[in-house]
């Protein structure tokens, strides 16, 4: 089975300008989460796509953005990009079943999105 | 929201020494409780998880003990070993009324584990 696969794995932008990031899940996943790792702040959640619908949003600024596909595969946008926004950008893929309680997530590679 | 603390920031230890992070966490409602391993460069992979119906799990090496009145789990590795080096994340997900859980993982701050042999 393929893992989890995001594009592209490195990015430079300037800001102002905007980005999209896609993530393909495991096959048969349906949920899509989004998290932002940086080193000051860790790992935080962006957001939760599961058959194409929103089901959960961390705090971040309505800058980001997301959506996700009929396949399952997700995109996340950033507009107007400032400094702070550099950062990894993980995915991760999870069946989104709740059996009893969560369900195992895997991680993409990620994307180095850097700011200048 | 959920809130977890991890402890400590960093950890190193001698070859063939356990290494125990903990882990605290604000939800009550919080039901699954996984854990990754995150090497330098790497995408974070998930080691070991625990659902609160479970006060503890183990696989090889590395186990996961729960304590739900408390709101606490903890990391145990056996017999470190120089790859066993790495950033390690515990997380909690979220819950909401009904009981279900959502996708969203709240993480700890992660814990530097150096293994020197």
């Amino acid at each position: 089975k393929a893992g989890v696969t995001q594009t592209p794995r490195y990015l430079i932008k300037t800001r102002g300008q905007q980005v999209t990031l896609s993530c393909s899940p495991i096959s048969g996943h349906r949920s899509v989460s989004w998290y932002q790792q940086t080193p000051g702040q860790g790992l935080q959640f962006l957001f939760e796509y599961f058959s194409e619908t929103q089901r959960n949003k961390g705090n971040f600024p309505g800058r980001f953005s997301g959506r996700q596909f009929s396949n399952s595969r997700s995109e996340m946008n950033v507009s107007t990009l400032e400094l702070g926004d550099s950062a990894l950008y993980l995915c991760a893929s999870s069946s989104g079943r709740d059996i009893p309680a969560g369900t195992e997530a895997f991680f993409g590679q990620g994307t180095r999105l850097t700011v200048v | 929201g959920e809130n977890v603390e991890q402890h400590p920031s960093t950890l190193s230890v001698q070859e063939g020494d356990s290494a125990v992070i903990k882990c605290t966490y604000s939800d009550s409602a919080s039901n699954y409780f996984p854990w990754y391993k995150q090497e330098l460069g790497k995408r974070p992979q998930l080691i070991i998880d625990i659902r609160s119906n479970v006060g503890e799990k183990k696989d090889q090496r590395i186990a996961v003990t729960l304590n739900k009145t408390a709101k606490h789990f903890s990391l145990h590795i056996t017999e470190t070993q120089p790859e066993d080096s790495a950033v390690y994340f515990c997380a909690a997900n979220s819950t909401v009324a009904g009981g279900t859980s959502y996708g969203k993982l709240t993480f700890g701050q992660g814990t530097i584990l150096t293994v020197h042999p």
